[in-house]
């Protein structure tokens, strides 16, 4: 079974570009969802969607950052304009349902961002 | 008050002897709890969960919930080099999972 495929692995920007992520989940998981981690922190959930719906966005910097998930399958992440603190590892994850209460997250491998 | 709450560490065993990982929860109304571990540059994997009061055994992981004290851990037993990573605590709130900041976990031989 593939895992969950994410691109690029590493990112290098200036404050005030812009910069996407690509995610593309295990074939017929129903649930994606985008967690920012900061260097010695847990992850924090950005966005989730269940298909091409969003669940939760409440924690998404929505001046800057977008997500969208077209045909519920791949998604992609977005921000614009990048700022120092965004700097982070972005990780992909999905579960093959929602509303599962043991469900298990299967995640990429991230993307790490530096914002210069 | 954050909603799941972990000491940072590090936590530093023999290897051999039991590690003891905690972490307790804000939200009363949280109905699953999972562990995952995360090494150094990788990303989390999930190495247990438990939705029930008492314990659950795994192997060599045994993870405890108390839900009146807000309360779960994960012992590990016989502790390994390889166990050396980071261990997330995540808590399933209205179906939306919540990271603790992680607990570094580091077995000495």
């Amino acid at each position: 079974e593939a895992g969950v495929a994410q691109s690029p692995r590493y990112k290098i920007i200036e404050k005030r570009q812009s910069v996407a992520f690509w995610c593309n989940p295990i074939s017929g998981h129903a649930t994606l969802y985008w967690y920012q981690q900061i260097l010695g922190q847990g992850p924090k959930l950005l966005i989730q969607f269940q298909n091409n719906g969003v669940v939760d966005d409440s924690q998404l910097p929505k001046d800057r950052f977008s997500a969208e998930r077209l045909k519920g399958v791949d998604s992609t992440l977005k921000i614009q304009p990048a700022k120092l603190e965004d700097s982070a590892v972005y990780l992909c994850a999905s579960s093959p349902l929602n509303r599962v209460r043991n469900e298990k997250l299967f995640f990429g491998s991230g993307t790490q961002l530096s914002v210069l | 008050q954050k909603e799941v709450e972990q000491n940072s560490g590090p936590l530093s065993v023999p290897e051999g002897a039991i590690a003891s990982l905690n972490c307790t929860y804000s939200d009363r109304g949280s109905q699953s709890f999972f562990w995952y571990r995360q090494y150094s540059g990788k990303s989390p994997e999930l190495i247990m969960f438990i939705y029930s009061n008492g314990d659950k055994e795994d192997g060599r992981f045994t993870a405890q919930l108390n839900k009146a004290s807000q309360y779960v851990s994960l012992l590990i037993r016989d502790s390994q080099p390889s166990d050396s990573a980071t261990y997330l605590c995540a808590v399933n709130r209205s179906y939306i999972p919540t990271f603790g900041r992680g607990t570094s976990l580091i077995v000495h031989p």
